[in-house]
């Protein structure tokens, strides 16, 4: 159990769906965050919030639109996405942003994301 | 974004043996480095988190060492066994140059232990 859970754990969508990823946090952390693992790419970070406010955002395309209602609930939604926005997206949360050596990110089972 | 390595890419060992992998990052631009263990249907989870240079981790058979100057952190299983079959992944932290740090994840090291 890693305190950090994702709905749903499989999606399949069409281009023109409108679709939301869920991450929830039990953990107590003020930091979370959006990664997105393409096949055969590592881990690319889309977005951090930290105290529910947007922090980074890495160059991510509009299509995607994450909200961070509360410190410990973030979504993801999803519309009009491509093919090759197919890929494996994780949530993971830390305590804060810092470099602390007990900082260390917590991450959830993903949400496996098909684009037909 | 910094440019992250790790090799090797997949490695089979037989049970019992003891094996290393090595992930490397530029030396400059370094503030702390995550390693971290991901078995196939599950979350990846923190092994070591290392910020000094010359520091040395270890938790049961697992360690890990830092050299910031040179870029690189080794990690070691000793007497590996089938649970240990993961994919490790290390992730160094860096100024993304807006004042913030984020991780930056290496593609990883598909560890196979054979019984």
């Amino acid at each position: 159990e890693t305190g950090v859970t994702q709905t749903p754990r499989h999606l399949v969508m069409g281009m023109t769906n409108k679709k939301s990823l869920k991450c929830e946090q039990h953990l107590g952390h003020n930091a979370m965050y959006w990664y997105k693992q393409s096949a055969k790419k590592p881990l690319e970070l889309m977005f951090v919030y930290n105290f529910k406010e947007q922090t980074e955002n890495n160059s991510v395309p509009s299509r995607f639109s994450p909200e961070c209602p509360n410190s410990s609930h973030l979504f993801l939604h999803l519309h009009t996405l491509q093919p090759e926005d197919s890929a494996l997206y994780l949530c993971a949360s830390s305590q804060d942003l810092g470099l602390a050596v007990d900082n260390e990110q917590f991450f959830g089972p993903g949400t496996r994301l098909t684009v037909l | 974004i910094l440019n992250v390595e790790q090799s090797p890419q997949s490695l089979h060992v037989q049970e019992g043996d003891s094996t290393n992998f090595t992930c490397s990052f530029p030396s400059s631009n370094f503030y702390a480095l995550h390693w971290y263990r991901w078995e196939t249907a599950k979350s990846p989870e923190a092994l070591f988190v290392m910020t000094l240079n010359g520091d040395e981790k270890k938790k049961g058979r697992i360690s890990a060492t830092l050299n910031t100057k040179e870029g690189y952190s080794y990690l070691y299983i000793k007497g590996s066994q089938p649970e240990d079959s993961a994919t490790y992944l290390c992730a160094p932290i860096g100024d993304s140059g807006a004042g913030s740090y984020q991780l930056t994840f290496g593609k990883g090291t598909k560890l196979s232990v054979i019984p």
